[in-house]
């Protein structure tokens, strides 16, 4: 275990479905991120909150909708997700102000069928 | 915005050999430069870092060595052992406000016994 813990471990859901990704920490770390990791490319920044508040939003879709309750729990909500939206979804969580890397979960294997 | 080049993609050593990873970045701003880990099934996970003040560092059998001037950076691992196989990601960062971290493609190590 990192300290960041994710779940659900795997997801599949159609189309029309809607569903959330959950990542806790409970590290003190107040900056958390969503990453996408899709095969042969880099991983894809999505979202990012400092201090509970989003910070960084590049340019992603509006069927995921990040939600920060707190310093310590982040979630993704997905809706009409389409299929190449399939990917492993990675929640990071780190200092903000000071670089000492980054903490990752062990991500979720969402399949969208 | 930051782009990180990383090369091989691929790499297949003998045990007790040496592996090198390469990558270059192209923001002048970047200043800390961490390396991840994964292996599979799990997410990243940071095992050595360099900030740009700082030319080389090593812990144990791994070191890594910036070249500011340049914009390259290297990850050596020596005395490769089996459990050295995974895929490994170089990243580039700049250190104002929350991390804002740009990885390269990733290279997929396979240490051969």
């Amino acid at each position: 275990e990192t300290g960041v813990t994710q779940t659900p471990r795997h997801l599949v859901m159609g189309m029309t479905n809607k569903k959330s990704l959950k990542c806790e920490q409970h590290l003190g770390h107040n900056a958390m991120y969503w990453y996408k990791q899709s095969a042969k490319k880099p991983l894809e920044l999505m979202f990012v909150y400092s201090l509970e508040e989003r910070v960084e939003n590049n340019s992603v879709p509006s069927r995921f909708s990040p939600e920060c309750p707190n310093s310590s729990h982040l979630f993704l909500h997905l809706h009409t997700l389409q299929p190449e939206d399939s990917a492993l979804y990675l929640c990071a969580s780190s200092h903000p102000t000071a670089n000492y890397g980054y903490t990752f979960g062990s991500g979720t294997r969402l399949t969208v069928v | 915005g930051e782009n990180v080049e990383q090369h091989p993609s691929t790499l297949s050593v003998q045990e007790g050999d040496s592996a090198v990873i390469k990558c270059t970045y192209s923001d002048s701003a970047s200043n800390y430069f961490p390396w991840y880990k994964q292996e599979l099934g799990k997410g990243p996970q940071l095992i050595i870092d360099i900030r740009s003040n700082v030319g080389e560092k090593k812990d144990q059998r791994i070191a890594v060595t910036l070249n500011k001037t340049a914009k390259h950076f290297s990850l050596h691992i020596t005395e490769t052992q089996p459990e050295d196989s995974a895929v490994y990601f170089c990243a580039a960062a700049n250190s104002g406000g929350y991390q804002k971290v740009t990885f390269g493609i990733g290279t997929k190590l396979q240490v051969i016994p």
